[in-house]
């Protein structure tokens, strides 16, 4: 496979749930990101990893919880989510050195929570 | 306060006429900007990207322009094809050394639509 993978692409929880997202990428980038989009909102980031480090968390509820336990690999761990947390949830990788801003995507997982 | 502002929820052209996507930012301290394009049930794929002490860059059909002074920047397409038809974002980012790679702040997107 190439480029960044996304697993599941659609999920439907209830609010008492625990899920998780997957992403993978497998082109040797050293970051990763995780992404929202909301219905009519822009992308939000949520969260960095830099070399497996958590550079950034972006004001996040704890009821998402990331976990990278290497650079090609992020999760998302979602438990008690509300109704108000249905989006679209990107992840993303880059390099770092030089990067301008250029980063690569998956498809997404589409969150609905009942 | 949203920083990077799309004000066109959609544009309309015809295949071979020139498409213009316009965005307008609040902070002068962007350093990049940035358009990402995204097809349906697709992530977003970059695009184009021009430094803020640039006021145009050229990739083929596409171009942007910055103007600093007004804080807006566009995208041209030319000439449009009906392939071209997506979401464009656009995107900026304040480059801090290394730590400030991929925090980009996103525009809500213009839907364009290319006619046959």
């Amino acid at each position: 496979e190439t480029g960044v993978t996304q697993t599941p692409r659609h999920l439907v929880m209830g609010m008492t749930n625990k899920k998780s997202l997957k992403c993978e990428q497998h082109l040797g980038h050293n970051a990763m990101y995780w992404y929202k989009q909301s219905a009519k909102k822009p992308l939000e980031l949520m969260f960095v990893y830099n070399f497996k480090e958590q550079t950034e968390n972006n004001s996040v509820p704890s009821r998402f919880s990331p976990e990278c336990p290497n650079s090609s690999h992020l999760f998302l761990h979602l438990h008690t989510l509300q109704p108000e947390d249905s989006a679209l949830y990107l992840c993303a990788s880059s390099q770092v050195s030089g990067n301008t801003g250029e980063l690569f995507f998956g498809e997404g997982s589409r969150l609905t929570v009942l | 306060d949203q920083q990077v502002k799309q004000n066109s929820p959609s544009l309309s052209v015809q295949e071979g006429r020139i498409s213009i996507l316009n965005c307008d930012y609040t902070n002068s301290m962007f350093d990049y900007f940035l358009w990402y394009k995204k097809y349906p049930a697709e992530g977003p794929t970059f695009l184009i990207s021009i430094s803020s002490i640039k006021d145009k860059n050229e990739d083929g059909r596409f171009t942007v322009f910055l103007n600093k002074s007004a804080k807006h920047l566009s995208l041209h397409i030319v000439p449009s094809q009906p392939g071209d038809s997506a979401v464009y974002f656009c995107a900026a980012m304040l480059y801090a050394g290394g730590t400030s790679y991929g925090k980009l702040t996103f525009g809500q997107g213009t839907i364009l639509t290319v006619h046959p």
